[in-house]
């Protein structure tokens, strides 16, 4: 079937400008994250959905970024007043639910370039 | 808080050389993953171990559960090109749930 979707693929924006950038899981995954990879380091975690619990946003590194998941499915990361340190990778990654731990099953990511 | 650590962060091997990553946790965990990222890729989910001590092999990769489940290891015998990438490992954030603490990744460059 069909994996996880991200768009857009590469994004360029302006310092200051707002973008959003969307997630589709995996159909019938209820479990939602977002990462940040900068160029040739780690996954750094941004914030996790699950199903209709409060997010953990845990990881959203400031106030500028915030994240929404409608009917549970399609989800879409927004960094408002971009700066250049906002540049990376996001990586969206949806996976099963339950009283284990599930693989996660990563999209193709969206380049971020704040220029 | 929870940490988990690889070594090495670099490993560059010719063709036909061995290859291991470790991993530490701060932290007992209740199971291990790994994903492997090719260049240019994202992470692809390769195998997880649950039990202590537990060894499981695919292909030429043998992968390792450290009998305090404090360590896992991965194992990559007579590298080829197509091994190119960085590996992760990842711990369940706060042993508990679906969140996932992801070390810092070895990244694997392999000369032909």
């Amino acid at each position: 079937g069909a994996g996880v979707s991200q768009s857009p693929s590469n994004k360029v924006t302006e310092k200051g400008k707002d973008v959003e950038l969307r997630c589709d899981p995996i159909s019938g995954h209820t479990a939602l994250y977002w990462y940040r990879q900068s160029l040739g380091q780690g996954l750094e975690f941004l914030i996790y959905f699950q199903g209709n619990s409060a997010p953990d946003k845990s990881g959203l590194p400031s106030d500028r970024f915030s994240a929404e998941r409608t009917g549970g499915s399609v989800s879409t990361l927004t960094i408002q007043r971009t700066q250049q340190e906002d540049s990376a990778v996001y990586l969206c990654a949806s996976s099963l639910f339950g009283t284990g731990t599930y693989e996660q099953y990563f999209g193709p990511g969206t380049r971020l370039t704040v220029t | 808080g929870q940490q988990v650590m690889q070594i090495p962060q670099y490993q560059h091997v010719q063709e036909g050389e061995d290859f291991t990553t470790y991993c530490n946790s701060s932290t007992t965990l209740s199971n291990i993953q790994w994903y492997k990222q090719r260049p240019g890729g994202h992470p692809v989910f390769l195998i997880q171990l649950v039990k202590s001590g537990e060894v499981k092999k695919q292909k030429r990769l043998t992968f390792q559960f450290g009998e305090a489940k404090k360590n896992s290891s991965l194992h990559i015998t007579a590298t080829q090109t197509t091994d190119v990438g960085t590996y992760f490992c990842a711990g369940p954030h706060n042993n508990a749930g679906n969140m996932l603490t992801f070390g810092g990744g070895t990244r694997l460059m392999v000369k032909p």
